[in-house]
Order: C-alpha cells, then structure tokens, then sequence
C-alpha cells in the first residue's frame, strides 16, 4: 500500500533563506505528485503538478523535483517571504487511473520576518 | 471565477442528527471527492464520483452518504452512524484519469455539541 511522508513535520527559518521540503513514497509507480499549499482554517492551494515523466516543474519562486526511482520529491522555496508561511502537503494517486489521493501529513513552514 | 464553493464554513451537528455539507464546482470536472482532515492524520477520502450518478466509497466512508445528481455538485450528508464526525471537509475536483491536477474547495468545518 502506498505510503507518503514528509520530513521535517514543522520548520521555522528566516525570511531570504532558501528551503527545500521533503516528500518520499514507497510505491514509485506513480502517475504524478501535487504539491498544495493550507493556511490554517483553509482549503488546499494546488503550487505544482509535477508528471511522472517529468523532473522538475517550476513556479515562480518554487521549484519541484521528482526522483520516482528514489521515491522522493523535493520542493525548493528560494528567497523565502512571511507569506510563505503555512503548511505544505505532497500528494499522489493511487488505486488505478482515478485521481483519488493519499496525502503526506505535511509540513508546518514558519518564515520569521 | 471558476472554482470549487462548500457551504457552509461552519456547522454543528446535535448528536443523532443528520446533516450535509454542499459543494458546487463550476470547472466542468468530471470527477469529485470528498476528503476528511483530523489533526495529525492527513487527508483521508470518504467517497468519489468519476461520472453523474454513479459514486464510489474512499477509505472511510462508513456514516457517511453522497449523491451525484448534477455533474456540479456532490453533497455529503454525515449520518448519526458516524460517532465521531467532529473534523474539516474538503470537496476535490479533477477531470477524470490519474494524471490531471486536483483543485479543492475552503473547507467546512463540522463541530458535534
């Protein structure tokens, strides 16, 4: 069964620092990953869409990597802003050509101004 | 704007009453899910609809009942069979197959007293 973590569950760095969030699965047989973006007490934000086929995907101040061999994408956040603070999450499909998702617990991103 | 609406924001739900959260899409997606968010635990599906009146139970879909009348909308009516509905829903939608993007709604947040 498939299963995605993410490392570290909370971070805190100061604004202008570059960060990267962490996000690894177990079954690399994947057709995608989606990053989101939650503030508290709202909906999820979709940042990127990151294909199997591909290895990087780009936004922006936000960069994607995905290493299906290694079962891990990286999400890299350069010159980090107050407003980037909130909780990030990674999600991939499962069960077939559906669209239905199993989401890491994420990571809680405080940028300290 | 196209997008996903939930009502309501919030709600509370007596013990043994019946209730259900809205949610609208106006992106022409085929596909819908409804998520379940608890602290510490993630995201979890309830049920998804690939296709107008035909649905699919998730992972946690006891106590929990939906329709799909309209290709717009796909209610959740959590039932007295769930004994611990107190959590944050979430409404999804995608166009249909396992590589395209999943857009969510705000959120309601349910609440037993």
């Amino acid at each position: 069964k498939q299963e995605v973590t993410q490392i570290p569950a909370a971070l805190s760095v100061p604004e202008g620092e570059n960060l990267v969030l962490n996000c690894s699965f177990t079954d690399s047989a994947i057709y995608n990953l989606q990053w989101f973006r939650q503030d508290p007490g709202k909906g999820l934000t979709s940042l990127l869409l990151i294909q199997s086929s591909q290895r990087e995907q780009t936004s922006g101040r936000l960069n994607a990597s995905l290493d299906k061999s290694s079962g891990r994408s990286t999400l890299y956040i350069a010159a980090s802003q107050p407003g980037d603070s909130a909780t990030y999450l990674c999600a991939v499909p499962y069960g077939g050509a559906t669209n239905k998702l199993i989401f890491g617990t994420g990571t809680l991103l405080a940028v300290q101004p | 704007d196209g997008g996903i609406t939930q009502s309501p924001k919030y709600l509370f739900r007596k013990e043994g009453q019946n209730v259900t959260l809205s949610c609208e899409q106006n992106l022409n997606h085929d596909a819908m899910y409804w998520y379940r968010q608890d602290p510490g635990q993630g995201l979890r599906l309830i049920y998804y609809s690939q296709i107008v009146n035909d649905f699919q139970k998730g992972d946690i879909a006891e106590g929990y009942s939906v329709s799909r009348e309209k290709k717009e909308s796909f209610p959740l009516t959590v039932t007295s069979a769930q004994k611990n509905p107190t959590a944050f829903y979430l409404c999804a939608s995608s166009l249909t197959g396992g590589t395209t993007e999943a857009f969510f709604g705000q959120g309601t947040r349910l609440t037993v007293v």
